[in-house]
């Protein structure tokens, strides 16, 4: 079944302990990409990869890291969560770039007290 | 700036009755265009978009849009809305020099029976 997987589905953690959010793809897709959904204000893009070893800035990239090592996976690292980094965390993938529709991930809810 | 807006944060509709879920852009260039559903603990599924051709788009469950480029919008559209249809939907526009995405606030639809 063509997907996009993350890990874990819930997270609850503490001020500074850093943390991964993975993220994979098996549908060969280019064009990966990392968002948060916060009450009010919709998606937020945070980072996006055109392809391996090829990732930028998206909308709201502070306190975050990425990494696209191989093309079916793209990390979301959080090196020191804050609390404002609370929220509900989306990754999705499309094929060719960024022309075509994103297939989008369960979603990661993150809890940082 | 790129940005999309969502004016609604909600719309009411009967069972039946055609619904509107209103979306405006501001984008450089031609604009890319998506129209995203989340149903309820579930990640977004894509629903139709706007490359370019005829303004009208027909997508997933009956759905369509109109692009409207004199007017910067791209509403949704249904002719006889369903209980099922019930769910937050989101636009979103590709920025095109940068290959990132804006989304809208979503707005929730709630069909009545």
């Amino acid at each position: 079944e063509a997907q996009v997987t993350q890990n874990p589905r819930y997270l609850i953690t503490v001020t500074g302990k850093k943390l991964t959010v993975t993220c994979s793809q098996n549908m060969n897709h280019e064009y990966m990409s990392w968002y948060r959904q916060d009450p009010g204000l919709g998606l937020r893009q945070i980072y996006y990869s055109m392809n391996v070893e090829v990732t930028d800035k998206g909308d709201v990239p502070e306190g975050y890291k990425v990494s696209r090592k191989e093309k079916r996976n793209f990390p979301l690292i959080l090196e020191s969560p804050s609390p404002n980094q609370t929220s509900l965390y989306f990754c999705a993938s499309s094929y060719g770039g960024a022309y075509n529709e994103q297939f989008f991930g369960p979603g990661t809810r993150l809890t940082v007290l | 700036a790129q940005s999309v807006a969502q004016p609604e944060d909600q719309v009411n509709v009967a069972e039946g009755n055609p619904l509107t879920v209103k979306c405006t852009y501001s984008v450089s260039g031609n604009p890319y265009l998506f129209w995203y559903v989340q149903y309820p603990n579930r990640g977004l599924q894509f629903l139709l978009k706007y490359i370019t051709g005829d303004n009208l788009v027909k997508g997933s469950y009956g759905f369509e849009a109109e692009f409207n480029k004199s007017q910067t919008s791209f509403h949704l559209k249904k002719p006889s809305a369903l209980v099922s249809d019930s769910a937050l939907y989101f636009c979103a526009v590709r920025d095109n020099n940068f290959n990132k995405f804006y989304f809208g606030s979503g707005t929730k639809l709630n069909v009545k029976p």
